[in-house]
Order: structure tokens, then C-alpha cells, then sequence
């Protein structure tokens, strides 16, 4: 079975600070990994995606996340948060031969002036 | 590309109506699926239809709940005897058999509230 853990419910940051949001993952078999964004009373977005080429993966926005087997991690950074950032975001897991995506249960990003 | 498109965006419902939904996924996606997102959950998978055919149904829909995808295309998810507990944003993806490592892309999700 997979599984996705992020930690931090809620995030603050500072604008012009660095981003960092944390996702682990459980999966017996090599996963997918996929960072999407949410904006109040919308649907998802793709920011990023892991499928087992680079580790080090850019996304939109100017966000990346790098792909750590050994800590079962894949964590979401930019280095410069900007307040159009503020918004909701899901780790997600799947794999090659499935089809559903398990999702995280989300960290809220708030980026303080 | 004109996107994953949802009908409605918002609905409110009394308990023990039946209410419907529309997802029309991008043109090209032979493969289409159903989320459900409660209040500061993440979007919890429901079913999934290849072309036609609905291929899993997940143990959170219940006998109340009803998704088809007639022609392949768009697809309708029914709530039958609606409860409060069915209040959330029902979110659709689509995305391509053979697509990049199988990407889904999402629409905007229809919000229901169950009065």
C-alpha cells in the first residue's frame, strides 16, 4: 500500500524567505511523486511531478523538490517566497500500472508581507 | 487544450435530494476519475473509468453514489438521498492512457453542501 505523510499543517513564511514543505512517502514499489498547489475554491494544479529520471525536479513558480530514497522523502522548496504563493498544497504517490493518485492531507502556505 | 471543465461549481442541496454533477475532461483523455476533498483533507480517490468503462469503485461510494461515462466522454457522478456527510468539493481528472507517467489534471471541482 502507499501512503503520503506531510508534515506541517500550516506553514508561515516571511516574503523573500525560503519555502519548505515536507512530504514523505511509503511505497513498496518505485513510486511517482507529484506536488499540485490549490487557490481557495479551486481545483488542483500540477506544480511538479518525480518519475524516476532527475532526482532534483523543477516545477512552475519557480518550485523544485528532490527525490531522496533513502529518506523516503520528497520535499518541496523555493527559494524565494512571494505572496502569490499563499495557497494550499498536496503531495500526492502513485506508481506505474496504477492509476489513483493517494494524496496527503495537505499544507497550508501563508506568506507574511 | 480547453481543460478539465465541471458543472456545477457550487450546489446546495436539502438532505434526501438527489443531486447530479458533469465532468468533461480534456478532449484527447481516455481516462477519467473522481475525487472527493473534505474540509483541510486531501482529495480521496472515488472511481476511475477507462473510455467507458468503470474499471474501480472505491469503499467510500456508496450504494447512494452512481458515476457513468456513457460515450467515453464526459462523465455524471449522482448522489441519491443525499446526507450532510456528503458535503464536499467533488473534484474530476483526467488524464491520457500512455501520457506522461499518467499526469492528471484536475478541474475546479464542484462544491456541494448537503442542508
Amino acid at each position: 500500500a502507499q501512503s503520503v505523510t506531510q508534515l506541517g499543517s500550516h506553514v508561515s513564511v516571511s516574503e523573500g524567505a525560503l519555502v519548505l514543505l515536507r512530504c514523505n512517502y511509503s511505497s513498496s514499489v518505485p513510486p511517482y511523486l507529484f506536488w499540485y498547489v490549490q487557490y481557495p475554491n479551486q481545483g488542483l494544479q500540477l506544480l511538479l511531478k518525480y518519475t524516476s529520471a532527475a532526482t532534483l525536479v523543477k516545477g512552475i513558480n519557480g518550485f523544485e523538490a528532490e527525490f531522496k530514497k533513502s529518506e523516503t522523502s520528497f520535499h518541496l522548496t523555493k527559494p524565494s517566497a512571494h505572496m502569490r504563493d499563499a495557497a494550499e498544497y498536496f503531495c500526492a504517490v502513485s506508481s506505474s500500472g496504477t492509476y489513483k493518485y493517494i494524496f496527503g492531507t495537505g499544507t497550508r502556505l501563508k506568506v507574511l508581507a | 487544450d480547453t481543460g478539465v471543465s465541471q458543472d456545477p461549481r457550487h450546489k446546495i442541496t436539502k438532505r434526501g435530494q438527489n443531486v447530479t454533477f458533469r465532468c468533461d475532461p480534456i478532449s484527447e483523455h481516455n481516462r477519467l476519475y473522481w475525487y472527493r476533498q473534505t474540509l483541510g483533507q486531501g482529495p480521496e480517490f472515488l472511481t476511475y473509468f477507462q473510455n467507458e468503462a468503470q474499471l474501480e469503485k472505491s469503499r467510500l461510494l456508496s450504494d447512494r453514489f452512481s458515476a457513468e461515462r456513457p460515450k467515453g466522454s464526459f462523465s455524471t457522478l449522482e448522489i441519491q438521498r443525499t446526507e450532510q456527510g456528503d458535503s464536499a468539493m467533488y473534484l474530476c481528472a483526467s488524464s491520457l492512457e500512455g501520457g506522461t507517467q499518467e499526469t492528471q489534471y484536475f478541474g475546479p471541482g464542484t462544491r456541494l453542501l448537503v442542508l
